[in-house]
């Protein structure tokens, strides 16, 4: 089915640790987003790309990296972790212009200890 | 910066009532979504609202759009235990170049 797979679903790491949570899209979509969500807080942007090549801070972009490997892949790195990065991911992806375009993938959920 | 807030927060109801979620938004915006979550889910799209006037209905839910005031609506009609979920308003500008802003989410309990 189409739509955006994100990998892994869970995840526990120790503080300090690093990790890449992959994100991939198979709907030719432009724009790829990585957003993060905690309790009472909604969804909030950390980066995004608007197309290949390119990619800008979101919101709350400390302690991350990304990299936008191809049209398809969007990777979120973070190098140290921290028990503040404890929450749940989600990737999107959008057709931009396309009206309601956005895809979201299943979440990973994130754990530091 | 775009800011996007949702009331209320927390909303226990009753089967059978009818009740409104608000949703405003402090920037002018191009497109106006509402999206349901439940609990350890992804997030799944309800309605898409594009212009100023703009009505969609799916079921028990009712969506409106008012441009003028940054203000959206979502409303619950004769409300059921199936619906208890968290809703989200969001909103993009410029295009969605810079993705969805989100509210923070109303968590909704509908008891029999």
């Amino acid at each position: 089915n189409a739509g955006v797979t994100q990998t892994p679903k869970f995840q526990v790491l120790k503080t300090g640790q690093s990790m890449t949570l992959q994100c991939a899209q198979d709907m030719n979509h432009n724009s790829m987003y990585w957003y993060r969500q905690d309790p009472g807080m909604g969804l909030r942007l950390i980066y995004y790309s608007a197309s290949e090549g390119t990619t800008d801070k979101g919101e709350v972009p400390n302690g991350y990296n990304v990299s936008r490997l191809n049209k398809r892949e969007f990777s979120l790195r973070l190098e140290s972790a921290a028990p503040s990065q404890t929450s749940v991911y989600f990737c999107a992806s959008s057709g931009g212009a396309a009206p309601g375009g956005y895809t979201f993938g299943s979440g990973t959920r994130l754990t530091v200890v | 910066e775009l800011k996007v807030e949702q009331n209320p927060l927390f909303l226990s109801m009753q089967e059978g009532k009818n009740y409104t979620i608000y949703c405003n938004y402090s920037t002018t915006s191009d497109r106006l979504y509402w999206y349901r979550q439940d609990p350890g889910k992804s997030l799944e799209s309800l309605f898409v609202l594009l212009s100023n006037g703009a009505v969609k209905q799916e079921g028990r839910l009712m969506a409106s759009l008012d441009t003028k005031a940054r203000l959206s609506t979502l409303h619950i009609t004769a409300a059921v235990h199936d619906l208890s979920a968290t809703y989200f308003c969001a909103v993009d500008y410029r295009g969605g170049a810079d993705g969805l802003t989100f509210g923070k989410g109303t968590h909704l309990i509908i008891q029999p």
